[in-house]
C-alpha cells in the first residue's frame, strides 16, 4: 500500500519567515495531494491540494509542488503570520480517494 | 465550519462497552469516510461508504462497522472496546469517489475508554 513521509516532525520560525514541509510518497499510481490545517481540538481543515496533471500551485501565501519522478510534493508558506501556528499534514490518494497521510509537522510561528 | 457534523463530541466509557458514533456529510456530497487519529498510530483510514455501499476498507479492527443510511448519515460502530481505542474518530465527506474529490472533514469525536 501507500506510505507517505513527512518532514520535520517541528518546525519552528519567526513571523514573517517562509516555512517549507515536504513529504514523499512511495505508489506512484497516486494522483491527487492535498495538505491540511489541524489547529487543536479541531478536525483538520483543507488549505490547498495539487493533481498530478499540475506542477505547482498558488493560493495567497501558500504554494504546493508535485515532482512525480521523484514522488514527493511540498507545501510552502510565505509570510508567515502566528495565525499559521498549527500541525499540518500531507496525504495522497490514488483510485477509491482513500487517503493515507503522513505523519504530521507541527509550525510554531513565534511573533 | 466544513459542513460535516459529528456527534457526539466527547464519549467516556468503560472497556467492553460499545458505542455509535454518527455523522452527517456536506450537503450533495455522496461519500463519507472514517478516520482515527491517535498519538502513535497518526490519522489512519478506517472505512468508506459511497451512496450507501461499502466501497474500500483500511485498518479497521474486526470489532468496528459502519453504515451509511439513505440520507447519507453514517454510523460507525465500535464493540468490545480495549483501553487502546481511545482515539479522535473524524468523519470526512466528498462529493464523488473519483479519487480526486477533495475530502471535508468534521469537528471528530474524542473516544476514552477506560
Amino acid at each position: 500500500g501507500e506510505n507517505v513521509e513527512q518532514h520535520p516532525s517541528t518546525l519552528s520560525v519567526q513571523e514573517g519567515d517562509s516555512a517549507v514541509i515536504k513529504c514523499t510518497y512511495s505508489d506512484s499510481a497516486s494522483n491527487y495531494f492535498p495538505w491540511y490545517k489541524q489547529e487543536l481540538g479541531k478536525g483538520p481543515q483543507l488549505i490547498i491540494d495539487i493533481r498530478s496533471n499540475v506542477g505547482e500551485k498558488k493560493d495567497q501565501r501558500i504554494a504546493v509542488t508535485l515532482n512525480k519522478t521523484a514522488k514527493h510534493f511540498s507545501l510552502h508558506i510565505t509570510e508567515t503570520q502566528p495565525e499559521d501556528s498549527a500541525v499540518y499534514f500531507c496525504a495522497a490518494s490514488h483510485a477509491g480517494n482513500m487517503l493515507t497521510f503522513g505523519g504530521g509537522t507541527r509550525l510554531m510561528v513565534k511573533p | 465550519d466544513s459542513g460535516v457534523t459529528q456527534t457526539p463530541k466527547h464519549l467516556i466509557t468503560a472497556t467492553g462497552q460499545r458505542v455509535t458514533l454518527r455523522c452527517s456529510p456536506r450537503s450533495g456530497d455522496l461519500s463519507v469516510y472514517w478516520y482515527q487519529q491517535s498519538l502513535d498510530q497518526g490519522l489512519q483510514f478506517l472505512i468508506q461508504y459511497y451512496n450507501g455501499e461499502e466501497r474500500a476498507k483500511g485498518n479497521i479492527l474486526e470489532r468496528f462497522s459502519a453504515q451509511q443510511f439513505p440520507d447519507l448519515h453514517s454510523e460507525l460502530n465500535l464493540s468490545s472496546l480495549e483501553l487502546g481505542d481511545s482515539a479522535l474518530y473524524f468523519c470526512a465527506s466528498s462529493f464523488r469517489t473519483s479519487g480526486l474529490d477533495e475530502q471535508y472533514f468534521g469537528p471528530g469525536t474524542r473516544l476514552t475508554v477506560t
